[in-house]
């Protein structure tokens, strides 16, 4: 396993202007995750992907907000007319399967900055 | 909602002292339970897991057990070290999405 992979690991980026960050995951790893956390934080869901199909997204992921995974290979986080609050680490994580006790393996983040 | 709640930190112990940090959770049905922990520069890794009422889940010396009745999942280790300086995260899982507390920092001095 090369284990999960985020590119950039930093972003700074205007007030208004779009972003977009990529997670490769774990290969085989048909789940995959994305979450958001601020400083002092625990990390918090933002949405899931079985495969390439969208199975839940959180009420956080305003409509700025979109993410792909369009061959249930590599996943894609946009955000639209970017604002300051959407400062934060962007984590992507991938796991095997649903069962009780998945273990999810996290990259190490994107870390935004909206001047 | 789900929620997962834990003792605020920082913790800061000398080297071999004992360490709990306390995490309880609400949730409806019975979720499976995790603690991950995030060393200076590093992404978060899982350290332990239980997946039903009265597991023990261990790694590293450290020891949470899944207590139902308390809703509990308090994390132990009997003699910190150094190299435990971290952030650990508690955390609740009922479908595959993580719900995590706000995260305690250990700080351990020698």
């Amino acid at each position: 396993d090369t284990g999960v992979s985020q590119n950039p690991r930093h972003k700074i980026t205007k007030r208004g202007q779009n972003v977009t960050f990529r997670c490769d995951p774990i290969s085989e790893h048909n789940r995959l995750y994305w979450y958001r956390q601020t400083l002092g934080q625990g990390p918090e869901f933002l949405t899931y992907f079985q495969n390439e199909a969208q199975l839940e997204k959180s009420r956080l992921l305003s409509d700025r907000f979109s993410a792909e995974r369009p061959k249930g290979s590599f996943s894609t986080l946009e955000i639209q007319r970017t604002e300051q609050g959407d400062s934060a680490m962007y984590l992507c994580a991938s796991s095997t399967r649903w069962d009780r006790g998945e273990t999810q393996y996290f990259g190490p983040g994107t870390r935004l900055l909206v001047l | 909602g789900d929620s997962v709640t834990q003792m605020e930190g920082p913790v800061t112990l000398s080297e071999e002292a004992f360490l709990t940090i306390n995490c309880t959770y609400t949730a409806t049905g019975y979720p499976s339970l995790f603690w991950y922990v995030q060393y200076p520069g590093e992404g978060l890794q899982l350290l332990l897991k239980a997946t039903k009422a009265d597991d023990k889940g261990s790694n590293k010396g450290f020891e949470a057990t899944y207590r139902k009745e308390t809703t509990s999942f308090h994390l132990e280790k009997g003699s910190v070290q150094v190299s435990d300086s971290a952030v650990y995260f508690c955390g609740s899982s009922n479908t595959g999405k993580l719900i995590f507390g706000q995260g305690t920092t250990l700080q351990v001095k020698p």
